[in-house]
């Protein structure tokens, strides 16, 4: 069982690329999340979906795009990448959103030069 | 609106002692609350949760923590650490309801030989 699983772990940008993080999840989980960590803090939502075709906005959208054509896959988009968006970024899903554990990715390490 | 507070942001405890993390929340109403760790380079994995059953709940490694609402706490506590405890530790408070989750910005344990 591989339960959620991010590609790639680790990636260099230039300032101004685009990018798609990779999530992918075989539970079967109605909700799934992108989060950013930076340096000494806990995680910020950027974006989440409640099922296949429904996405919406978190703490931290701004600069990143998403989308959910399938249950299993929740894509991360960097449109224009930029110094800021230097992260560790990690995927979720769960059962429900709120009562219910999320269970998380090993992350993607993104650094924008 | 919710929050949490992780009382200290890094602790170090010889291997063989109690281990004790604090964490306080804030919320307008009953929430769920969890305790996650993150080992280096890794995703973050649920420890424990409490979902307004039994006030002392037992997690995974012997971990376990307690629920006191009049002091709006969710501490986590083992009685012996061991060198694979040294790790990061992520307190969440989370409205079972709206959904929303607030993670804490984490403790650092380091453990002693």
């Amino acid at each position: 069982n591989a339960g959620v699983t991010q590609t790639p772990k680790f990636r260099i940008l230039k300032i101004g690329q685009s990018m798609t993080l990779q999530c992918t999840q075989d539970m079967n989980h109605n909700y799934m999340y992108w989060y950013r960590q930076d340096p000494g803090m806990g995680l910020k939502l950027i974006y989440y979906s409640v099922g296949a075709g429904i996405t919406d906005k978190g703490e931290v959208p701004n600069g990143y795009n998403v989308s959910r054509s399938t249950t299993e896959d929740f894509p991360l988009r960097l449109e224009l990448a930029a110094p800021s968006q230097t992260s560790v970024y990690f995927c979720a899903s769960s059962r429900d959103r709120g009562s219910q554990p999320q269970h998380f990715g090993d992350g993607t390490r993104l650094s924008i030069l | 609106a919710q929050s949490v507070t992780q009382l200290d942001s890094h602790v170090s405890v010889s291997e063989g002692t109690p281990v004790l993390l604090r964490c306080n929340y804030s919320s307008s109403y009953s929430p769920s609350l969890f305790w996650y760790v993150q080992h280096p380079n890794k995703g973050l994995q649920l420890l424990l949760k409490y979902t307004s059953a039994a006030t002392l709940v037992k997690g995974i490694n012997g971990f376990e923590a307690e629920f006191k609402k009049s002091e709006t706490s969710f501490h986590l506590t083992k009685p012996s650490a061991h060198m694979s405890d040294a790790a990061e530790y992520f307190c969440v408070v989370s409205d079972p309801v709206a959904g929303k989750s607030t993670f804490g910005d984490g403790t650092t344990l380091t453990v002693k030989p």
